[in-house]
């Protein structure tokens, strides 16, 4: 298995909605990444994993949180979001050390 | 801080020509690798090919390949017999050998292949 999966492909939710993003690879890699991207933009750090530990946090806010249950699965649950969170959300996965990322397909998420 | 420029916003070529994409980057690392990501418009990042700074040799993968200039740091990303399915926007990307596992993404070049 190569590849990274997202669930769900596409999310609209209110300002006061609870939801959740889920990532999954069975790569064996130890770093995951959760990655936001708006149109004609390239993609911005959020979070980084690594070993199931959350080792960067690029200053998100907190209605933002990001959880690693196991090294094989990456969430991000989403809480109070403003509409200007609409975006899309990437989750991508690497070995360890130095070694490229490999990207899921991303969850478009809308926010009323 | 390291910074990876695309001078080109938007480029378009003919089918079954080639086209090359520039990008400049700006470290005072000495290991690195570069990277070129493709993302059409199914917004799927797919990675294209991988440079490691400390290779001579240029990276090649089938119709794609790099012109990697250490010195000049410059990555450039030549496509050739352009394919209707090579449009889609085209990020140089950095990342430091050690580092915090980061990638310094370019702005991007959207390209569009024309029958």
């Amino acid at each position: 298995d190569t590849e990274v999966t997202q669930t769900p492909k596409h999310l609209v939710m209110g300002m006061t909605n609870k939801k959740s993003l889920k990532c999954e690879q069975h790569m064996g890699h130890r770093a995951m990444y959760w990655y936001k991207q708006k149109a004609k933009k390239p993609p911005e750090l959020m979070f980084v994993y690594s070993y199931e530990k959350l080792s960067i946090n690029e200053s998100v806010p907190s209605r933002f949180s990001p959880e690693c249950p196991n090294s094989s699965l990456l969430n991000l649950h989403l809480h109070a979001l403003q509409p200007e969170d609409s975006a899309l959300y990437l989750c991508a996965s690497s070995l360890v050390q130095y070694n490229e990322q490999f990207f899921g397909p991303g969850t478009r998420l809308t926010v009323l | 801080a390291q910074t990876v420029t695309q001078s080109q916003p938007e480029m378009s070529v003919q089918e079954a020509e080639t086209v090359t994409l520039s990008c400049t980057y700006d470290t005072s690392e000495s290991n690195y690798y570069l990277f070129w990501y493709k993302q059409p418009p199914s917004r799927q990042m797919i990675l294209v090919i991988r440079q490691e700074a400390y290779k001579q040799q240029n990276a090649t993968e089938n119709r794609f390949s790099v012109n990697f200039q250490k010195a000049a740091k410059s990555f450039s990303l030549k496509i050739s017999d352009s394919q209707l399915g090579d449009t889609a926007m085209y990020f140089c990307a950095f990342m430091i050998l050690g580092g915090s596992e980061k990638l310094v993404f370019g702005k991007g070049t959207k390209l569009t292949v024309n029958p």
